[in-house]
């Protein structure tokens, strides 16, 4: 089974501030990652994925995520927060399971950045 | 390129009717996935369809709850006999590859309907 842990419910950083939003994952294979935003009362919006290749994964809106494969982590960072940011950020693991590239998202972090 | 499309984005109904949520993928997208999503529980996984195939259900309750995806028309999820613990927001989103290994199955999220049960 994969499963993705988000273990902050909530994030808070100071505008201007570097921010990091964590993700851990469990699979028993090479899995494929991503991260998704949502505004409140809208639906969820692609950041980013990690496929293949170098480990550090940019992506829109200056947001970044790191691949570490021995700590299991996609952590998503971005270098200096915008109150715009603050929104809910799902973590995402893809693998092939069941017969189909099955896709488990974590419970969600929600990021205030304040201004 | 419009994106996904779901109605109502809002939906009221009283204990006991019935619920019907529409969702109309991406032009070019065959492969439409339905999640709930709840207060402080995050975004659970209902079920995964290709034209006229449901390919995983497991995430749907085995009572009440059953979707389709003709080979016309929109997705539809419909909730019957709704109870006030149906009340959350349904998310559909639909991808252009499907499951096939290697696939690394991009989601395209349409808006929401938030389903209010009185």
């Amino acid at each position: 089974a994969q499963s993705v842990a988000q273990p902050e419910d909530q994030v808070n950083v100071a505008e201007g501030n570097p921010l990091t939003v964590k993700c851990t994952y469990s699979v028993s294979g090479n899995p494929y990652l991503f991260w998704y935003v949502q505004y409140p009362n809208r639906g969820l919006q692609f950041l980013l994925k990690y496929i293949t290749g170098d480990n550090l994964v940019k992506g829109s809106y200056g947001f970044e995520a790191e691949f570490n494969k021995s700590q299991t982590s996609f952590h998503l960072k971005k270098p200096s927060a915008l109150v715009s940011d603050s929104a809910l950020y799902f973590c995402a693991v893809s693998l092939y399971s069941g017969g189909y590239q099955k896709v488990t998202f974590g419970i969600g972090t929600k990021l205030q950045v304040i201004p | 390129n419009a994106g996904v499309m779901q109605n109502p984005r809002h939906l009221v109904r009283r204990r006991g009717q019935e619920a019907r949520l529409r969702c109309s993928p991406m032009k070019g997208h065959s492969h439409v996935y339905w999640y709930r999503q709840l207060p402080e529980e995050g975004l659970k996984f209902m079920v995964y369809l290709q034209k006229e195939n449901i390919i995983d259900e497991s995430g749907m309750p085995k009572e009440r709850f059953s979707a389709e995806f003709p080979k016309e028309g929109p997705s539809i999820l419909r909730i019957q006999q709704v109870v006030r613990g149906d009340s959350a927001a349904y998310f559909c989103a639909s991808s252009p590859r499907g499951g096939a290994a290697g696939n690394y199955n991009e989601q395209f999220f349409g808006p929401g309907t938030r389903l209010t049960v009185l």
